[in-house]
């Protein structure tokens, strides 16, 4: 059965730290891993990553995938209280229909 | 920015009574899936639809779920009867194609007493 699993669940920092977030899975056929932010409302896409080792950027946040050890890293530097919020992570199997299987998210709270 | 469309956004209902949902996806977006995100969990897949056709709902309790998109693009949502474990969020998204990165609405919540 497929599995994505999140750790930490959930993280406290203050303002102008650097964390990170990881997302650990065992997909069959896996195809592409996806993160989301959801603050009080509908998740909003992140990065999707599909090749091993390519970093994407976006502002503060950044991604990786490693395909070998089946995990994906989510990093956000000099966060602010706005980073607060339930990061979740997705994959894509190549063989399905576009269904998302979800790890349980990890909640992080950035203090002022 | 084009939107998914839900409403209502908060819905509270007593067990045992019917409830809808409805979604309307980003024009021309085929592919339209209904999440539950139950408090602490990441979403799960309910149903997919690919224009009016469903796709997956292996995971929809067919004795009180129920999904239609009649002309294939906007959906509805049911359950009844309702029971307590169904208070949840339910989410609707919709993509382009199927393994495009989708886009979320905003959610109804589901309070079930």
């Amino acid at each position: 059965e497929d599995k994505v699993v999140q750790s930490p669940l959930s993280l406290v920092v203050h303002e102008g730290d650097t964390v990170t977030l990881n997302c650990s899975y065992e997909v069959t056929n896996f195809r592409s891993l996806l993160w989301y932010k959801q603050e009080k409302k509908a998740p909003t896409f992140l990065f999707m990553l599909t090749s091993s080792g390519i970093e994407k950027k976006s502002g503060r946040l950044s991604s990786i995938l490693d395909k070998k050890e089946l995990f994906s890293i989510l990093n956000i530097t000099a966060t602010q209280t706005g980073d607060s919020a339930v990061y979740l992570c997705g994959t894509y199997r190549s063989s399905n229909t576009g269904k998302l299987i979800f790890g349980q998210g990890t909640t992080l709270q950035v203090k002022p | 920015e084009a939107e998914v469309a839900q409403s209502p956004r908060y819905k509270i209902t007593e067990k045992s009574q019917a409830v809808a949902f409805w979604c309307d996806p980003i024009s021309g977006h085929a592919t339209l899936y209904w999440y539950r995100q139950i408090l602490g969990q990441g979403p799960e897949l309910l149903v997919q639809f690919q224009d009016e056709s469903v796709v997956d709902d292996s995971q929809l309790p067919k004795d009180r779920f129920s999904a239609e998109r009649l002309k294939g693009v906007d959906s509805t949502l049911k359950i009844q009867p309702a029971e307590l474990g169904d208070s949840a969020m339910y989410l609707c998204a919709s993509s382009l194609e199927p393994l495009d990165g989708y886009t979320f609405g905003s959610g109804t919540r589901l309070t079930v007493v």
